[in-house]
């Protein structure tokens, strides 16, 4: 079974600074997709960033990039130049082949509070 | 393309009613995943359907139930309500099968359905 684990229920930052949220699965897969997803408060749950496990490059997107680590296990977000509008719960996502067919684990989330 | 939509997007039951949610996935896409989510318990997979076809189930009890249409539009029923039943409800959308590389395997979530329960 593919287990994906938040260990930060809760962080801040100070506007303009940078912070990372941890990442881990467990898994025996070797194709498969990790993936960030943001939800800010009373708003819709939005896709940041993917990764392909098959890519050795991290993935970038504007001031969101990721370290993927694939040996560990490891899948952390850095936020750069924090924003007030990065608020929000940050969940961590696993995606394998299970049987054919996709299926998706969700980490238990980080709440960000960026500070002004 | 719309995203996904979900209807209605609040809701008040009182305890013992049942209620049905609806869910329309994002064109083309034939998986529909329902989650729980509350402040204590976090996001809660209940079930995913694909092709009209329950294929994974999370760890509710049986009063939680859905279904899907040819059209790909899902519905969620929960009977005989409880008070711990409040919750936000999401519905994610995803092409749902693993078969080329580089496709964006990503959910994509509708804005939810806010259930009270009184």
């Amino acid at each position: 079974a593919q287990t994906v684990t938040q260990s930060q229920p809760e962080m801040s930052v100070q506007e303009a600074e940078t912070v990372t949220l941890s990442c881990t699965y467990d898994t025996s897969e070797n194709n498969y997709y990790l993936f960030w997803y943001k939800q800010p408060p009373s708003r819709q749950m939005i896709l940041v960033i993917r990764q392909e496990a098959y890519k050795q490059q991290n993935a970038t997107e504007n001031r969101f990039s990721v370290n993927f680590q694939k040996a560990a296990k490891s899948f952390s977000l850095k936020i750069s130049d924090s924003q007030l509008g990065d608020t929000a719960m940050y969940f961590c996502a696993f995606t394998s082949r299970a049987g054919g067919y996709q299926k998706v684990t969700f980490g238990t989330g980080t709440k960000l509070q960026v500070i002004p | 393309k719309a995203g996904v939509t979900q209807t209605p997007r609040y809701l008040i039951k009182t305890r013992g009613q049942q209620v049905t949610l609806s869910c329309s996935p994002i064109s083309g896409h034939r998986s529909v995943s329902w989650y729980q989510q509350t402040p204590g318990q976090g996001l809660q997979f209940l079930f995913e359907y694909f092709s009209e076809t329950q294929r994974n189930k999370g760890n509710f009890p049986g009063r939680f139930s859905g279904r899907q249409f040819s059209n790909s539009r899902s519905e969620m029923n929960v009977s005989t309500l409880e008070l711990g039943d409040s919750a936000l409800y999401l519905c994610a959308s995803s092409s749902g099968r693993w078969s080329l590389p580089g496709q964006p395997y990503e959910q994509y979530f509708g804005p939810g359905t806010r259930l009270t329960v009184t």
